[in-house]
């Protein structure tokens, strides 16, 4: 079974403060996500990789960043919190494989952060 | 339709009601549908990947079906029972990498 793990299920922090994010699979798959959710708006694209240190931006970069230097691990990094990044943080990754773009995502079971 | 908009928002039916929901998508650009179920405290999961127009697709009481000339899928639960209580998603994608974008979701809840 594909695993995706997420370093912590809650956590609280300070505004001002650098947070890191960690996930890792185990499945050796290419394509690696970070989305948040918040009630009323779903799940939104932060930031997404498909290879060691590729990055691309999703629908909503501003105030995070993310790091991948081995691919089994993907890091968001929420340069200095703010009460606005509250929410749930959810990794998710996909092979590139077969179906492409098309296979399916795999997720993690998400950080809810809590910024004071 | 300029995003993925899922209705309703949510739902409530009683066990063994069959129910439905859409998602909405705007049908330039299509590559593929993707079904996502999450139940609370747990991981989203995928139940369907969708890419052809009239593509129908089944697992055990859920299944879904796709129309990417007008852009929409439906999906279908058949005799609802307590542990299909959940939020569903569906995400789109336009071949552009691997991204998805997210519709809000249909919140269900069964009862008994």
């Amino acid at each position: 079974d594909v695993k995706v793990t997420q370093s912590s299920r809650y956590l609280v922090k300070r505004t001002g403060e650098k947070v890191f994010l960690e996930c890792v699979q185990d499945m050796d798959h290419e394509n690696m996500f970070w989305y948040r959710q918040d009630p009323g708006l779903g799940l939104r694209l932060i930031y997404f990789s498909y290879d060691v240190k590729m990055k691309e931006k999703g629908d909503i970069p501003e105030g995070y960043s993310v790091s991948r230097e081995k691919k089994e691990r993907f890091s968001l990094i929420l340069e200095s919190a703010s009460t606005n990044q509250t929410s749930m943080y959810l990794c998710a990754s996909s092979p590139l494989g077969v179906g492409g773009s098309r296979n399916e995502q795999f997720f993690g079971p998400g950080t809810r952060l809590t910024v004071l | 339709i300029l995003n993925v908009e899922q209705s309703p928002q949510s739902l409530h039916v009683q066990e063994g009601d069959s129910t439905n929901f859409t998602c909405s998508f705007p049908s330039s650009n299509f590559y593929a549908l993707h079904w996502y179920r999450w139940e609370t405290a747990k991981s989203p999961e995928a139940l369907f990947v969708m890419t052809l127009n009239g593509d129908e697709k089944k697992k055990g009481r859920i299944s879904a079906t796709l129309n990417t000339k007008e852009g929409y899928s439906y999906l279908y639960i058949k005799g609802s029972q307590p542990e299909d209580s959940a939020t569903y998603l569906c995400g789109r994608n336009t071949g552009t990498a691997s991204k998805l974008t997210f519709g809000t979701g249909t919140r269900l809840q069964v009862t008994l």
